[in-house]
């Protein structure tokens, strides 16, 4: 069975960084791309990025191009999302989900940008 | 970027009866593969979302038949028969076809 446990979220200040990761297990995590997706307080759902399995191709949202860096360990199983910058804007519950076509998700951790 | 719009925004349903949901986007979805990456997802209230509906009208696994896709193009339809209790919550689509964009969500809930 999939299973996917996102944790690194908490409250950070304007400006400064965060590091979120998502352990994955359950199936062949260097096989399957890994996105992950955000969700603001009682809004809906945005996609943020994407990376392709052996970690070579990513993509990457507008609002967040510049300032996040998605990334993989394939031995260590875990997806990674470096958020720099952040903004009040980019408080959200992060969701990490598999393939291009997200269908498995995990818990979602909370990220609160906030002074 | 593609837009999705979903219609309606919020849907009340009696139990037992039907419920539609329009996923609408400002450009076809066909891929070059021949492919169309329209997904649907449910969110129940407190819970992350799951995805029910792949490539307009696969039913993942464990999803009732109850819950049917359809479409084409640009125009694509999520369709609740004899709705339950346990359906309340909010629908999303999502292309995966031109990156990723979801729809704006539906709310359903019970009349």
């Amino acid at each position: 069975e999939v299973h996917l446990v996102e944790s690194g979220g908490g409250l950070v200040q304007p400006g400064g960084s965060l590091r979120l990761s998502c352990a994955a297990s359950g199936f062949t995590f260097s096989s399957y791309a890994m996105t992950w997706v955000r969700q603001a307080p009682e809004k809906g759902l945005e996609w943020v990025s994407t990376m392709s399995g052996s970690g070579g191709d990513t993509y990457y949202a507008d609002s967040v191009k510049g300032r996040f860096t998605i990334s993989r360990d394939n031995s260590k199983n875990t997806l990674y999302l470096q958020m720099n910058s952040l903004r009040a804007e980019d408080t959200a519950v992060y969701y990490c989900a598999t393939s291009y076509s997200l269908d498995s998700w995990g818990q979602g951790t909370l990220v609160t940008v906030s002074s | 970027d593609v837009v999705m719009t979903q219609s309606p925004l919020s849907l009340p349903v009696t139990l037992g009866q039907s419920a539609s949901i329009s996923c609408r986007s400002s450009q076809s979805l066909v891929h070059s593969d021949g492919n169309t990456y329209l997904h649907w997802f449910q969110q129940r209230p407190g819970q992350s979302p799951r995805r029910l509906i792949y490539k307009v009208s696969n039913r993942d696994s464990g999803v009732p038949d109850r819950f049917s896709g359809s479409g084409s193009g640009t125009d694509f339809t999520l369709k609740i028969s004899r709705v339950e209790a346990e359906d309340v919550g909010v629908y999303y689509c999502m292309q995966g076809t031109h990156r990723w964009t979801f729809g704006q969500g539906t709310k359903v809930e019970i009349k």
